[in-house]
């Protein structure tokens, strides 16, 4: 009964390098969310995915991120060109439905940009 | 202004004791749900406890409650019979407008440190 799956769970990036980050939910859920955590802060929102759809991306920089959740295969967080400011824990969760009342996190993926 | 606040510095609790986590909240849609989440030193992000702005008792799994007052707009997280292993960071979250939207905002946590 396996939950979110993140990989990798860590990654380091050199400034202007792609940063490739997976989640593959729990089975059977079709809504993926990608959250990104800050060091000391709160998780920020940044997309919604249903399969092969982007419903929500209002936290999402509009440049150099882009997230696609496939009809096969994990949901890609892409960050390209990355920035140290990019530095942060990225988490996905997903669910079962829209606007259900539990949202299922993966355990994150450190990136670290030098 | 900010949608979850959670101002509480450190917390500490001695073993075996309750502790209340506190969170408001700012909305003003009349649908709404609040989480809890858990968040040890290993990084995982662990759903505790929803309440929906439409329910009438206060919501409860195990050791957790969740202490609702809708006219104040708190939500505040009662961890009763503290154990070693609750130390992590807590983080109170909400949903705004129904099941239509599906995003959460998080507030920026409290730390509680259970003492032996």
């Amino acid at each position: 009964n396996a939950g979110v799956m993140q990989n990798p769970r860590h990654l380091v990036r050199r400034r202007g390098q792609e940063a490739r980050l997976r989640c593959s939910p729990v089975k059977g859920h079709s809504h993926v969310y990608w959250y990104r955590q800050l060091p000391e802060e709160g998780l920020k929102f940044m997309v919604y995915l249903q399969k092969e759809n982007i419903i929500d991306e209002s936290g999402m920089p509009k440049e150099r991120f882009s997230a696609e959740f496939p009809k096969e295969g994990p949901s890609i967080l892409r960050i390209q060109q990355v920035v140290r400011g990019d530095s942060a824990a990225y988490f996905c969760a997903s669910s079962p439905r829209q606007g259900g009342n539990e949202q299922f996190f993966g355990p994150g993926t450190r990136l670290t940009v030098l | 202004a900010q949608k979850i606040t959670q101002t509480q510095p450190g917390m500490f609790v001695q073993e075996k004791e309750a502790v209340t986590l506190d969170c408001t909240y700012d909305t003003s849609d009349p649908s709404y749900g609040l989480f809890w989440y858990k968040q040890p030193s290993s990084g995982e992000m662990i759903f505790l406890i929803y309440q929906g702005s439409y329910d009438q008792q206060n919501a409860t799994e195990g050791r957790y409650s969740l202490n609702f007052q809708k006219a104040r707009k708190s939500a505040n997280l009662v961890i009763s019979a503290s154990q070693l292993g609750d130390s992590a960071m807590y983080f109170c979250a909400m949903r705004e407008g129904g099941t239509a939207n599906s995003k959460l905002t998080f507030g920026k946590g409290i730390t509680l440190s259970v003492r032996p």
